[in-house]
């Protein structure tokens, strides 16, 4: 089984740009998650989605928003971008059978630098 | 490959030795946690993980010690081995919206010599 993967790997942004990253989980996996990962914060959990639907939000400014797709596939989309938004930035997916947990896989990361 | 964190606490131990990782969280409303690895350039990896109503679980050279009193998480690896060279995290997690919200410690970089 293929496992989750991420596209862009690295992407370079401007200040004020907005930026677009995909996730696609492992096949049959119905939650998607996504996570931020800096020197200065650790890992944050940013949110979930489930069946199209946002589960769960983190901490985040509305500048961060996502999306997942009948096929389970997500995307997140940072707008006007901000020097502190460079990260590396983390999907993971699971099957949620519906007992409230099953394991995360975590796909490589999409680094983003914003200059 | 990547580095996951800077200034994080390191263990450094020996090849075949016993490693011990802690862990402090902070809700006590967390009623699951979870142990992962993390390698360069590489995500999250899941370890082992525990629910509030156990104390102790066991795995394969893993185990995990819970102290809810203190809010304090522990791993240990046994017979540690230079592949177990990695960051490791801590999450703790709250139950929400049919799922859970988790918050990750700043992690242990622990770095295995042969």
């Amino acid at each position: 089984k293929a496992g989750v993967t991420q596209t862009p790997r690295y992407l370079i942004k401007t200040r004020g740009q907005q930026v677009t990253l995909s996730c696609s989980p492992i096949s049959g996996h119905r939650s998607v998650s996504w996570y931020q990962q800096t020197p200065g914060q650790g890992l944050q959990f940013l949110f979930e989605y489930f069946s199209e639907t946002q589960r769960n939000k983190g901490n985040f400014p509305g500048r961060f928003s996502g999306r997942q797709f009948s096929n389970s596939r997500s995307e997140m989309n940072v707008s006007t971008l901000e020097l502190g938004d460079s990260a590396l930035y983390l999907c993971a997916s699971s099957s949620d059978p519906g007992t409230g947990y099953s394991e995360q896989y975590f796909g490589p990361g999409t680094r983003l630098t914003v200059t | 490959g990547e580095s996951v964190g800077l200034h994080l606490p390191t263990l450094s131990v020996q090849e075949g030795d016993n490693s011990i990782i802690n862990c402090a969280y902070s809700n006590s409303a967390s009623d699951y946690f979870i142990w992962y690895k993390q390698e360069s350039g590489k995500g999250p990896q899941f370890i082992i993980d525990i629910r509030s109503n156990m104390d102790k679980r066991q795995g394969q050279r893993v185990t995990v010690l819970l102290n809810k009193t203190v809010k304090h998480l522990s791993l240990q690896i046994a017979a540690t081995q230079p592949g177990d060279s990695a960051v490791y995290f801590c999450a703790e997690n709250i139950r929400s919206g049919g799922s859970y919200i988790p918050t990750f410690g700043r992690g242990t970089s622990l770095i295995v010599h042969p």
